[in-house]
């Protein structure tokens, strides 16, 4: 696609319920990143992706969350029995390749409320 | 552990003044250095980075910004700002030895007419 998709986003949701967020990154890029990014905060790193393989899972702060990738393409977030410190703009990003001069191009987020 | 510190977390200036963002960082390895800006309901967007070589990085839209490796920054700056320049600013680094991005609280940018 033209640019990095995300969908829905908004969403409202309540405490306990489960969520997922889709990432829809730049048709050629192989890398794909996760951010959690609280009101007021700087994006904080939740996971990436190379293809389909998740090096990198150390952001993620609790097991209820957790990513995917299956075809290398299309990523989702599932945040399961969602807290209220859950809410938070989710945001992804994609690059052509993991290295030094991978340029992210970031989505325009999902604003995750949690009531 | 890295960590990058945005002192100033709103920053009003007059259209066509001078401006600095200030970002400072902490490593124990060598880092590439980022500036993103995030314009009203967009995702951020690359303005600069450092990788290697010069110091002094210029970016889109008139921004540029020099590395100070001793004092450990990468202030962000622009001669004359216009009215469209109003936006949240981040600074981000990441250490050359993984793929993990860290970045600042970000500063607001208002740009007064």
């Amino acid at each position: 696609g033209a640019g990095v998709s995300q969908s829905p986003r908004y969403k409202v949701t309540k405490r306990g319920q489960d969520v997922t967020l889709r990432c829809d990154p730049i048709s050629s890029h192989a890398t794909l990143y996760w951010y959690q990014q609280a009101l007021g905060q700087g994006p904080e790193f939740l996971t990436y992706f190379n293809y389909e393989a998740q090096p990198d899972k150390s952001g993620l702060p609790s097991d209820r969350f957790s990513a995917e990738r299956p075809e290398g393409s299309i990523s989702t977030l599932t945040i399961q029995r969602t807290e209220q410190r859950d809410s938070a703009m989710y945001r992804c990003a994609s690059s052509l390749l993991a290295g030094k001069n991978n340029e992210q191009f970031f989505g325009p987020g999902t604003r995750l409320t949690v009531l | 552990a890295q960590s990058v510190t945005q002192l100033d977390s709103q920053v009003p200036v007059f259209e066509e003044a001078p401006v600095e963002l200030r970002c400072n960082y902490s490593s124990s390895v060598s880092v590439y250095l980022f500036w993103y800006v995030q314009y009203p309901n967009q995702g951020l967007q690359l303005l600069l980075k450092y990788l290697s070589g010069s110091t002094l990085v210029k970016g889109i839209n008139g921004f540029e910004a020099e590395f100070n490796k001793s004092q450990t920054s990468f202030h962000l700056r622009k001669p004359s700002v216009h009215i469209s320049d109003t936006a949240e600013y981040f600074c981000a680094v990441r250490p050359n030895t993984g793929n993990q991005f860290y970045f600042g609280t970000g500063t607001s940018l208002t740009v007064i007419p």
